[in-house]
Order: structure tokens, then sequence, then C-alpha cells
């Protein structure tokens, strides 16, 4: 079974650019979260969809915004670049939700904002 | 959110055993203790998780105190491919913070040849 895939692997922004990255779960599950990654901040939880509904949010402005398609697939976009927006954006999926439930991460997209 | 204490950085031999512990004090009753770590340059991934009970699983065991304020992940025989971050994870049971995935600054841990 194929794992989560992520696309871009890497991309280059400028600031006040806006920029979507995209994320393929593993076949069969439809919860999809997103979390952020930076060197001082650690990993950070973004949003979660489940049935293409958003059912939880962390706290990080609306410039942050995602959606998940019939298909489970899920984007997420980042409108108004800054600076600090350059990290490493990873997305994980399961089967469903639950407290037991594992998280499957993909490899990321880094994101540079210059 | 619930919140895990653990040591910023673990060393140990390669072939031994490593114990890495995480204090969860506010933990509630119905909280499940979760472990991931972070293989350098790549997304986190699942190691074990448990209720109450110790668990087994062919990565690594969880050794829960009785009282669940903390747990030890222990590596039976640690090789190189197991030096990385190592979180401990309280997942709560409520609907919505249930698939949210807090992670704190983690162990870093290093295997010597």
């Amino acid at each position: 079974k194929a794992g989560v895939t992520q696309t871009p692997r890497y991309l280059i922004k400028t600031r006040g650019q806006q920029v979507t990255l995209s994320c393929s779960p593993i076949s069969g599950h439809r919860s999809v979260s997103w979390y952020q990654q930076t060197p001082g901040q650690g990993l950070q939880f973004l949003f979660e969809y489940f049935s293409e509904t958003q059912r939880n949010k962390g706290n990080f402005p609306g410039r942050f915004s995602g959606r998940q398609f019939s298909n489970s697939r899920s984007e997420m976009n980042v409108s108004t670049l800054e600076l600090g927006d350059s990290a490493l954006y990873l997305c994980a999926s399961s089967l469903s939700a639950g407290l037991q439930e594992t998280q499957y991460f993909g490899p990321g997209t880094r994101l540079l904002v210059l | 959110d619930a919140k895990t204490t653990q040591p910023n950085s673990m060393e140990s031999n390669e072939e031994e055993p490593v114990h890495l512990p995480c204090n969860h004090s506010t933990i509630s009753g119905t909280d499940y203790i979760h472990w991931y770590r972070q293989l350098p340059s790549q997304g986190p991934e699942y190691v074990i998780h448990g209720l109450t009970s110790n668990v087994n699983n062919r990565m690594a065991s969880l050794a829960i105190a009785e009282d669940r304020k903390s747990s030890t992940l222990i590596l039976h025989r640690a090789t190189l491919r197991d030096a990385a971050v190592y979180y401990c994870i309280l997942r709560s049971n409520s609907y919505q913070g249930a698939q949210k995935l807090v992670f704190g600054q983690g162990t870093r841990l290093t295997i010597n040849p």
C-alpha cells in the first residue's frame, strides 16, 4: 500500500504570495491532519479534516486554510505569505477518528519564504 | 491540552537497551499515551500506544506507571537507525480533539556505535 504522499516536496515563494500544498492519504483513510514544523516552535497542529469536514483547527491565523475532497485528498493554502511561514508542512492520515488510531505521516513539503 | 515532560536528550550505545521517560502528571482517566518518533529528514512515525497496561510490539515496549502519571518507552536493543527525536503524546477523549496530536519538544536520542 502506498504511503502518504505530499506535493511538492520543496517550494520557494516570496512574501505576499500564496501557496497551495497537496496531500494524498493512504488509500481508504478518511482523516487528514496538517502540521507545521519549525525549529523554534516544533510541531504544531494546523487542522484536521474528516469526510470533507474540518473537525478541528489549531491556533493559526485565517491565512491558513484547507479543504478535503470526496476522495479524501486534501489541500492546504497559505495566503499573503510571511517570512515566518517558512517551515516543513506535514500531512498525516488515519483510517478514522479515534484515540487509538495511528496517524501516518508523509515526508512533508518544505516551504521557504523569501 | 494535556502536557507531557521529557528530557531534551539522551545517549546510549548500540545494542544496549534504552529507557525513555515521560511524565504526564495531569493525565485524565481516558487519555491514551502515544509515542511517535521522527528520524532525520522524515515525518514522524508511530511507535506504540497504551492506556493502562504495559504494551509490547515489534518496535518497542511501553511501561505505564500504576498511577499513570508517567510512562517509559523501552527500546530493547538500540541500533543506529533508532537515532531520532521521540515524542510522548497524550490523546484526549474529546470529539474534536482525538485526532489532534500535541507534540512537545521530545527527546533527542543519540546512539553511539
